[in-house]
């Protein structure tokens, strides 16, 4: 069954540094999301991408982050200078259609740590 | 204020039972889904139940089904004849329309946790 990558499965990073988390979404997927769920708090909606551009981005998503699709699969997240708060797990997940009855599919996340 | 709302942080039971994970939403769009996500204790989202706002039946997937109440809006999750393998976050979703927008919001989610 088809399913959302997500790698590394865990990052460690310091203060400031610079991360990448990367996802591969389902193939014939068009709309792609990143979601942060901070230890033991609800799951927070960062930012959509779609057609190559970001098509919706929360308040959280601010000039820190960027998101990328370098290529025809990979879908990355940048953070820039990390902060301690951004330790979290970090969701990709994509839908084959942005419409209300299409579930998306989530891959196994990246557990942020930031020292 | 909260589009989706589950007021239980935990919920305890009996393995073999049933067990009814409680969430209401917040819209005034007419069209919207709901989704409910299972997240084991390995992290992972896993995708359990959809309802779409028009459908007339309560949504069934094997051994979970959505208790839909429109007026009411609420939409809780039944699992029946719990296993030890369902204790887990359980996280209700809602995609809507407003805005032009079908982005899925999540509720805080509730533990569940099954009792031998």
């Amino acid at each position: 069954e088809p399913e959302v990558t997500q790698t590394p499965s865990h990052q460690v990073t310091q203060m400031g540094q610079e991360v990448i988390l990367r996802c591969v979404p389902i193939s014939n997927h068009l709309y792609f999301y990143w979601y942060r769920q901070i230890l033991g708090q609800k799951v927070e909606f960062l930012v959509s991408f779609y057609n190559n551009e970001i098509s919706e981005k929360s308040e959280i998503f601010d000039d820190q982050f960027s998101v990328e699709r370098p290529d025809g699969s990979n879908f990355t997240l940048k953070i820039r200078s990390t902060k301690l708060e951004d330790s979290a797990m970090y969701f990709c997940a994509s839908s084959e259609w942005g419409i209300l009855g299409t579930e998306a599919f989530f891959g196994q996340g990246t557990r942020l740590t930031v020292v | 204020a909260q589009k989706i709302t589950q007021t239980q942080p935990g919920m305890f039971v009996q393995e073999k039972e049933a067990v009814t994970l409680d969430c209401t939403y917040d819209t005034s769009d007419q069209s919207y889904g709901l989704f409910w996500y299972k997240q084991p204790s390995s992290g992972e989202m896993i995708f359990l139940i959809y309802q779409g706002s028009y459908d007339e039946q309560n949504a069934t997937e094997g051994r979970y089904s959505l208790n839909f109440q429109k007026a009411r809006k609420s939409a809780n999750l039944v699992i029946s004849a719990s296993q030890l393998g369902d204790s887990a976050m359980y996280f209700c979703a809602m995609r809507e329309a407003s805005g032009g927008s079908y982005i899925p919001t999540f509720g805080r989610g509730t533990s569940l946790i099954v009792h031998p």
